[in-house]
Order: C-alpha cells, then sequence, then structure tokens
C-alpha cells in the first residue's frame, strides 16, 4: 500500500516551453501533496504544500507564478513548470499524506521526474 | 542554524558492519521521527516512522528517539551493499509538514 506515482519520469523540453508533472496517490486519499525540488547530491527543497480544493502553498523564495500548482482531487496534484529555462532542470519529487492519528506526518513518495531544459 | 542537523557524511563501511546514523533537532515541538532512504535519482521510500521517545525495531533497522537530548538514529545491523544510500531524518509537528535533513551518504563495501 500506500503508493505514490509521477508521470513523466523523465522529460526534456525546448527553453520557453511549459511542461506538466502528475502526482498521484494510487491506494489512498491524499489529504495534502507536497512538491519539492532535488539538485544533485542534495537535500529535499520543499516547494509548497497543496490541500486538496484549495490554493497551494509556496515556500519562500518560490515562484507561484512559475510553478503552477492544481490539487484537483484527493488522489491528484499536478506541477507545471511556466516558461521553463534550463536553471530549472532538476529532480522534481512529489509527496502525499493521507494523515490521522498516529502517522500524522507520514509522508509517501514518488519516484520523481527528471527535467531537462535545453 | 538549521531545525535538523545531519552529519552529510559520506560514511564508508564494510558489508557486516553496523551502521548507525544520527540527527540532531532544535525544535522541541516536533513529535513525529521519520528516516528515509533515497538511492540515486529515485524518490525517498520511508523506512522507518516513530511517534514520541523511544525505540522502534524493523527487521535490520532501529530507530531511536531521545526527545530529552533531541536526538534520533538509525541502526542497521548487518549492513549490505544494497543499503548504499543517501539517508535522510524527517521530523515533524503534526501540521502535515515535515522538515528534512540533509541526508547521509552511506557506502556498504562488500
Amino acid at each position: 500500500g500506500a503508493v505514490v506515482s509521477q508521470h513523466p519520469s523523465w522529460v526534456i523540453c525546448k527553453s520557453g516551453t511549459s511542461v506538466k508533472i502528475e502526482c498521484r496517490s494510487l491506494d489512498f486519499q491524499a489529504t495534502t501533496m507536497f512538491w519539492y525540488r532535488q539538485f544533485p547530491k542534495q537535500s529535499l527543497m520543499l516547494m509548497a504544500t497543496s490541500n486538496e480544493g484549495s490554493k497551494a502553498t509556496y515556500e519562500q523564495g518560490v515562484e507561484k507564478d512559475k510553478f503552477l500548482i492544481n490539487h484537483a482531487s484527493l488522489t491528484l496534484s499536478t506541477l507545471t513548470v511556466t516558461s521553463a529555462h534550463p536553471e530549472d532542470s532538476s529532480f522534481y519529487i512529489c509527496s502525499a499524506r493521507e494523515g490521522g492519528g498516529a502517522h500524522e506526518d507520514e509522508q509517501f513518495f514518488g519516484p520523481g521526474t527528471r527535467l531537462t531544459v535545453l | 542554524q538549521k531545525e535538523v542537523e545531519q552529519d552529510p557524511g559520506p560514511l564508508s563501511v564494510p558489508e557486516g558492519a553496523i551502521v548507525s546514523l544520527n540527527c540532531t533537532y532544535s525544535n522541541s515541538a516536533f513529535q513525529y521521527f521519520m528516516w528515509y532512504r533515497q538511492y540515486s535519482r529515485k524518490g525517498p521510500e520511508l523506512l522507518m516512522y516513530t511517534y514520541s521517545s523511544g525505540n522502534k525495531e524493523d527487521g535490520r533497522f532501529t530507530a531511536q528517539v531521545d526527545k530529552s537530548s533531541k536526538y534520533i538514529s538509525l541502526f542497521i545491523r548487518d549492513s549490505q551493499p544494497s543499503d548504499s544510500a543517501t539517508y535522510l531524518c524527517a521530523m515533524g509537528k503534526g501540521a502535515g509538514k515535515s522538515t528534512f535533513g540533509d541526508g547521509t551518504t552511506l557506502t556498504v563495501k562488500p
């Protein structure tokens, strides 16, 4: 149980285009989904937190107009990188939290999406 | 000062060794403590989840939480080359969002 999928697993795009990444919780309903960014050999950097049906909460320094997050259902959240540039190239990882009880803060991660912007 | 401190390593041990990974934290509001394993170019995988102080064992893995010292540990017994990965500690206050350590890179040599 507690499987989170991401699609695509990798994507290469031209500078100036937009890229959408999907995150799905396959066997549970995620009250909260998180989006992280990770550069090589560095830790996870939280970008934003999204709750189903409400606007995402972005971390300081993350441009909300550039990284659009939609959490349309309890099993799906999307991250759209708009007008991507080479510096946006990174490993993007989502996680999902069901919440409740003794597992309040337990997060399950997707496999990640490697974005390369040419 | 970071809320969660984790020695980045790298840590290299021979196969079969006992590995000790540690994190310290400064915020006493943390109640939930997690350890994740991340292989290169993969998403983190939850290894251990503990609530409050104490020990928790799962196979070769033992997680310890000492809230009085604000210190958590993950022990790996009989380490295997397949345990080579980056280990991330994480802590939560019960509000959903977790704070992660920077990760410790472990290599287990055959």
